[in-house]
């Protein structure tokens, strides 16, 4: 199975406040975690990615955690603001062959209040 | 440093023609994976083209064809289009080997079948 499952679809968060982001996947052959950060009329831009040896990664107000045994990762954005406020996918990758494809979740769309 | 850049941004169609989208890579990759992005969903992996050859493909009808030249540069064909068609479709890029496996994803061309 390839799915990859994003919940929730749409969360609205008061500036300062932690944005979650939860996601699950199926296929344990995937190695590579990926989220990506997407504007109104823009491609998907990358935020931070994560492989399945660390539970965590963190860069600036970005944190991805990440549990192998549950097969779930998820992203928290500390200290929302409203600049932050836009679609965000999660994904995943295994190599098949020599490719690497991304799988996308369905997307969250944040806002943030002011 | 130019990131990946796509043309044209906006295209109209009409059922059952033809229709080529360009992508030119990052600087320094020579990997190029196709997707397409229906409205309010997660990108849909069409196919990626390494070394001027397909190299993996996603679920999508042979109405969809690719190419790369030498340069990298990559064009995504579609032909006798169906409503359904219309998305925007993105371009990534990346290097291939040595683990590197984060994909950079240009603006997209949004296609609109009528």
């Amino acid at each position: 199975q390839q799915q990859v499952k994003q919940s929730p679809q749409s969360l609205i968060v008061q500036k300062g406040g932690i944005s979650i982001i939860n996601c699950a996947y199926e296929n344990t052959a995937f190695d590579y975690f990926p989220w990506y950060q997407q504007f109104p009329g823009k491609g998907p831009a990358l935020l931070i990615a994560i492989r399945p040896d660390v539970s965590e990664k963190k860069e600036g107000r970005f944190t991805i955690s990440f549990n192998k045994s549950a097969k779930q990762f998820s992203l928290h954005i500390m200290d929302s603001q409203p600049g932050d406020s836009a679609t965000y996918f999660c994904a995943a990758s295994s190599t098949s062959g020599s490719a690497r494809q991304l799988t996308f979740g369905s997307g969250t769309q944040l806002t943030v209040l002011p | 440093d130019a990131g990946v850049t796509q043309s044209p941004t906006h295209l109209i169609k009409t059922r059952g023609q033809q229709v080529t989208l360009r992508c030119s890579p990052k600087s320094g990759h020579d990997t190029v994976s196709w997707y397409q992005q229906a409205l309010g969903q997660g990108p849909q992996f069409i196919f990626q083209y390494y070394e001027e050859e397909e190299r993996q493909r996603g679920n999508f009808p042979d109405r969809f064809s690719g190419h790369q030249y030498p340069n990298y540069s990559s064009e995504l064909n579609v032909n006798a289009l169906l409503l359904g068609d219309s998305a925007l479709y993105l371009c990534a890029s990346s290097l291939n080997g040595g683990g590197a496996d984060t994909q950079y994803f240009g603006p997209g061309t949004r296609l609109t079948v009528l």
